[in-house]
């Protein structure tokens, strides 16, 4: 069965830091992988996805990259701001009805 | 993406009720909708699949009897937990599926408190 870790379950950093956000996954086989971010309450926002032939997606200070055969996925967030403070979440997905989350990483960004 | 909503955002009820939580699509004809728990400190756990028109599959450990799931329509799927515990205090999320194959739009999530 897929597992997805995420490290550091949680990071603060201060405001103008750039960071990075961890995401290993124990099967190769999957379909893609994305980045949610989730506030306080609140359901998830997609980031990126990356599909399995991708190396990596960019969205504004975002970076996403996918090294499928490692089973890494890292998440690169520029010139950090207090609204970026919220939990991250990778998924991975390998079918139609399969994605498989990780525990989050909560950030929080110092003014 | 497609718009999704969730009612109510949060309740509170009393063990041994049942509630009734609504996910609806607002702006896409969805036949395959998707339901997730998050328990806290926890990833999200998808729960069962909801198709229109047929009977959900649920995932292993997941008591059918106990979460119902209704997709009656392509805009409109709900998850009654009958007979809640305390232990289902949860956070629950839906999805729909989109229209690219491996796509999911996720609603706010419904918090439910069993007291």
């Amino acid at each position: 069965k897929q597992e997805v870790t995420q490290i550091p379950a949680a990071l603060s950093v201060p405001e103008g830091e750039n960071l990075v956000l961890n995401c290993s996954f124990t099967d190769s086989a999957i379909y893609n992988l994305q980045w949610f971010r989730q506030d306080p309450g609140k359901g998830l926002t997609s980031l990126l996805l990356i599909q399995s032939s991708q190396r990596e997606q960019t969205s504004g200070r975002l970076n996403a990259s996918l090294d499928k055969s490692s089973g890494r996925s890292t998440l690169y967030i520029a010139a950090s701001q207090p609204g970026d403070s919220a939990t991250y979440l990778c998924a991975v997905q390998t079918g139609a009805n399969n994605l498989f989350f990780g525990t989050g990483t909560r950030l929080t960004v110092i003014p | 993406g497609a718009v999704v909503s969730q009612h109510p955002s949060w309740v509170i009820c009393k063990s041994g009720t049942s509630v009734k939580i609504e996910c609806r699509s607002l702006d896409f004809q969805a036949t395959t909708m998707f339901w997730y728990r998050q328990f806290p400190k926890q990833s999200l756990m998808l729960m069962a699949t909801s198709n229109e028109g047929s009977k959900a599959t649920y995932e292993q450990g997941v008591e059918k009897d106990k979460f119902l799931i209704n997709h009656a329509s392509l805009t409109l799927s709900t998850l009654t937990v009958t007979s809640a515990h305390p232990e289902d205090s949860s956070f629950y999320i839906c999805s729909l599926g989109g229209r690219g194959r491996y796509e999911q739009y996720f609603g706010p999530g419904t918090r439910l408190t069993v007291t």
